[in-house]
């Protein structure tokens, strides 16, 4: 089945730094979405891509969708303790009735004060 | 806008009662929403896909008479649990989506089953 690849599991960063996360896939996808998870809380969407190169921002994080439609890249500028949790990526293949979202494994993010 | 609700947020309940959760999109229509259950520290696991006035299509594995899911309106999907047994304590997670394809989830219900 399709597959989406996060690593490292975890990532341990000084407030202020920034931060890069990668997500992989051996299959094409047509949309990517990235979520963050807070502790006993629902995935929240930080950013979704529709078209292949396309580069989102939204306040201190980018997500760029890869030209392959292999792969897609978050940044999170200027790290603040509050983006501490999980973040996910999760890829589409197909659209309509067949709209099912593959997630990767997430990373866990840490923040340093 | 983009609001999805769940109820409960928690539930404990004992082995062999059935238990419902419910989610709705606040502000929009949902002809499709998806029912999630997440294990401590690992991914979202899609169980079932809910479609407005139609059955619901289920995940290999995972069996449609104890997870009954109704889909009754564009803003409201939910899930029965049926005979629970203490290996259903998960964190159950719906989400809804909207006209662009985009899933919003609602905040999760935690079922312990004692």
């Amino acid at each position: 089945g399709q597959q989406l690849n996060q690593s490292p599991q975890s990532m341990f960063i000084q407030e202020g730094e920034d931060v890069s996360m990668n997500c992989t896939s051996s299959s094409i996808f047509n949309t990517w979405l990235w979520y963050k998870q807070d502790p006993g809380e629902g995935p929240v969407l930080l950013i979704a891509l529709y078209k292949a190169g396309e580069l989102t921002s939204n306040g201190r994080l980018t997500a760029q969708f890869g030209i392959t439609r292999k792969d897609s890249f978050l940044n999170i500028s200027a790290s603040i303790p509050s983006d501490v949790g999980i973040y996910f990526c999760a890829g589409r293949s197909a659209s309509g009735a067949n709209s099912k979202l593959t997630f990767g494994k997430g990373i866990t993010l840490s923040v340093r004060p | 806008g983009a609001v999805v609700s769940q109820h409960p947020s928690w539930v404990i309940c004992k082995s062999g009662t059935s238990v419902k959760i419910e989610c709705r999109s606040l502000d929009f229509q949902a002809t499709t929403m998806f029912w999630y259950r997440q294990f401590p520290k690992q991914s979202l696991m899609l169980m079932a896909t809910s479609n407005e006035g139609s059955k619901a299509t289920y995940e290999q594995g995972v069996e449609k008479d104890k997870f009954l899911i109704n889909h009754a309106s564009l803003t409201l999907s939910t899930l029965t649990v049926t005979s629970a047994h203490p290996e259903d304590s998960s964190f159950y997670i719906c989400s809804a989506e909207d006209i662009t394809d985009t899933q919003y989830f609602g905040p999760g219900t935690r079922l312990t089953v004692l």
